[in-house]
């Protein structure tokens, strides 16, 4: 248990569904993220908050929209997706967005949303 | 952007055998972090290396940062099936979030 609650953990939806995936951290932090593991390519930043404001956004298709409500939630509300974007959707949390590795700062994730778009 | 390569890409002993997985990159990195993410679950941080030749042990896994700081090792000693895992490796330029992960090593042990 990392303290990342990731829901649902399996989804899959049509091209032209509408879904949302949903992130809650009890862990008190101040930043959350969304990655994209796919298959044969490293995990991808997708989208930053700190303080539930975004603060990157790696040129993400618009199709994926991101929401912080607060600092404990994150969506990833998704819309007209194509099967490329099947993949594993990974949230994660941490105390600041400026994380410094080097005083042992790190990345908590959660289990992930495996993402089938047929 | 920066680029970490991770090999080999796939890894499949028997228990009880060593192992080593790599981690390597042209550019410098001023600290790098390996990840293990069991199946169905998200990375889970075991190290951080910071200090260019840096040796760190984690009862039976050793981590190396090279001196140069552009590359790792991570040591496995008589491996057991609950090592079974990907093994990521990600690295920090700076002090920011911008981690760059590599494609990982998917390690099998088998009973």
């Amino acid at each position: 248990e990392t303290g990342v609650t990731q829901t649902p953990r399996h989804l899959v939806m049509g091209m032209t569904n509408k879904k949302s995936l949903k992130c809650e951290q009890h862990l008190g932090h101040n930043a959350m993220y969304w990655y994209k593991q796919s298959a044969k390519k490293p995990l991808e930043l997708m989208f930053v908050y700190s303080l539930e404001e975004r603060v990157e956004n790696n040129s993400v298709p618009s199709r994926f929209s991101p929401e912080c409500p607060n600092s404990s939630h994150l969506f990833l509300h998704l819309h007209t997706l194509q099967p490329e974007d099947s993949a594993l959707y990974l949230c994660a949390s941490s105390r600041r967005a400026d994380i410094n590795l080097k005083v042992g700062e790190k990345l908590f994730f959660g289990s992930g949303t495996q993402l089938s778009v047929l | 952007t920066q680029l970490l390569e991770q090999s080999p890409q796939f890894l499949s002993i028997q228990e009880g055998e060593n192992l080593t997985v790599y981690c390597n990159s042209s550019s410098v990195f001023s600290s790098l972090q390996w990840y293990r993410q069991e199946p169905g679950e998200g990375p889970v941080l075991l190290v951080t290396v910071v200090t260019g030749g840096e040796v760190k042990k984690l009862k039976r896994l050793t981590f190396q940062f090279g001196d140069a700081r552009k590359d790792s090792s991570l040591h496995i000693t008589a491996a057991q099936p609950g090592d079974t895992g990907l093994y990521l490796c990600a690295g920090a330029e700076g002090s920011n979030y911008k981690l760059t992960f590599g494609k990982g090593t998917l390690l099998t042990v088998n009973p």
